[in-house]
Order: structure tokens, then sequence, then C-alpha cells
């Protein structure tokens, strides 16, 4: 599994964007990346997957750049209720599925 | 999206007794279940993957007859911590691997959390 490395922390304000950036710089070929949030007492929850580029859902875009070393979270307009703890985990997801979760990033928000 | 299940949500139990966790796969099956512990303060560690059908494989450092896993069906795995003690107090997770489709996502449960006095 690939290590990765994160900010401990980072604070906003609402209606800010948030950008947590992940260093992997040993991924592998097969690997993805993969973000996770996680609030208190609560499982994580799967928020964003990708490969390289860009990806988007509803609620966040990942960021790839072509050497696939780092990739960045973008939490758009986040709002009181994005106050987690966020996890970037990168593994081959056919056969590497233990899921390795590092300290993660402890996003506050402030109104 | 898919839902995994834990029960119960919380359990308060006497130091040496037993205590079973429940997690379940509420809308597919799971050939691969997972089991973590959590600390105050501090990030999920992996305790063992469960395989339905055959024996768990336990990650160093985690006691196999302390922490008993079942996964007797596609559907549900159980954690067992025997002779509960005060350290083994904890926030438990397990999480189920979704393999249709090609996807391999893994949903969490919503964890149990265990007290032991």
């Amino acid at each position: 599994l690939a290590k990765t490395t994160q900010p401990i922390s980072m604070d906003s304000y609402e209606g800010q964007e948030v950008n947590i950036t992940c260093s992997h710089n040993n991924i592998a070929t097969n690997d993805y990346i993969t973000w996770y949030q996680q609030f208190p007492s609560q499982g994580p929850r799967f928020i964003i997957q990708g490969y390289k580029t860009k990806v988007t859902n509803e609620v966040a875009s990942l960021f790839i750049p072509a050497d696939r070393k780092s990739s960045t979270l973008s939490l758009p307009r986040v709002s009181l209720s994005d106050t987690a703890v966020y996890y970037c985990l990168v593994g081959d997801l056919a056969s590497d599925y233990k899921l390795s979760f590092g300290a993660g990033t402890t996003v506050t928000v402030r109104a | 999206g898919a839902v995994v299940s834990q029960h119960p949500s919380w359990v308060i139990c006497k130091s040496g007794t037993s205590v079973k966790i429940e997690c379940r796969s509420l809308d597919f099956q799971a050939t691969t279940m997972f089991w973590y512990r959590q600390f105050p303060k501090q990030s999920l560690m992996l305790m063992a993957t469960s395989n339905e059908g055959s024996k768990a494989t336990y990650e160093q450092g985690v006691e196999k007859d302390k922490f008993l896993i079942n996964h007797a069906s596609l559907t549900l795995s159980t954690l067992t911590v025997t002779s509960a003690h005060p350290e083994d107090s904890s926030f438990y997770i397990c999480s189920a691997r979704d393999e249709a489709g090609g996807l391999f996502e893994q949903y969490f449960g919503p964890g149990t959390r265990l007290t032991v006095t």
C-alpha cells in the first residue's frame, strides 16, 4: 500500500473552498486514489475516487496531476456540517483491498 | 448507495465478559468484510479481514483468540470480544466490500462504541 501524507489540520470559513492535498510519491500503476470523510463517532463515508486527471461528483472534485504523486480534494463552498476528518487512501482496488488509514486531515469550518 | 449496519451501536460490559458485535451488508453480498478499531483522536486501525466461509485473517499484533470473527453468510460478519478488559474499550467499525460491477468500493458501518467497566 502506498504511504500517504496529508496536513494534520485545516481551518476554513463557511462558503469558502477547501483544498486538501495528499502526497503519495510511491503510488503504483494500478493504484486508485480514494477519499473518505469521517464525523465523530461515525464510520467513514466515501467521498470520491479517481485514477488520473479530474473527477467531479455532487460533493467534491479530485484533481490528480499527470505524475499521480499527489492529489487534491476540493470541497466547494463548505458549510459548518463539513467539519470532519478527511482521509486519503491509495491502493489497487482489485487486489489490494485492505485499506490503510493515515492520520487524516481535520477540517474545521467556522461561521 | 450500499448500506452496512452494525449492532449494537453502543454497549457497556463488565470486565471479563464477552460481547458480540454484528455487521450486516443490507443490500449487497459481501464475501469480504473488515473490522477496524479506533481509539479517541486516532485513525482507524485494521484488525482483521473476514472471509465468508473461511477463517479470518488477522493483522499483526491482533490476538485472534481474543477477537473472534465469524463470517457465516454473505451478509453477516460478527466480532466477539472475549474476556473484555478496560483497554478493549474502543470504537469498532466494520466495512464490507461491494465487488459488483467491478467498482470494489468499501462501505463502512456506523460503528459500535464498546465500554468495558
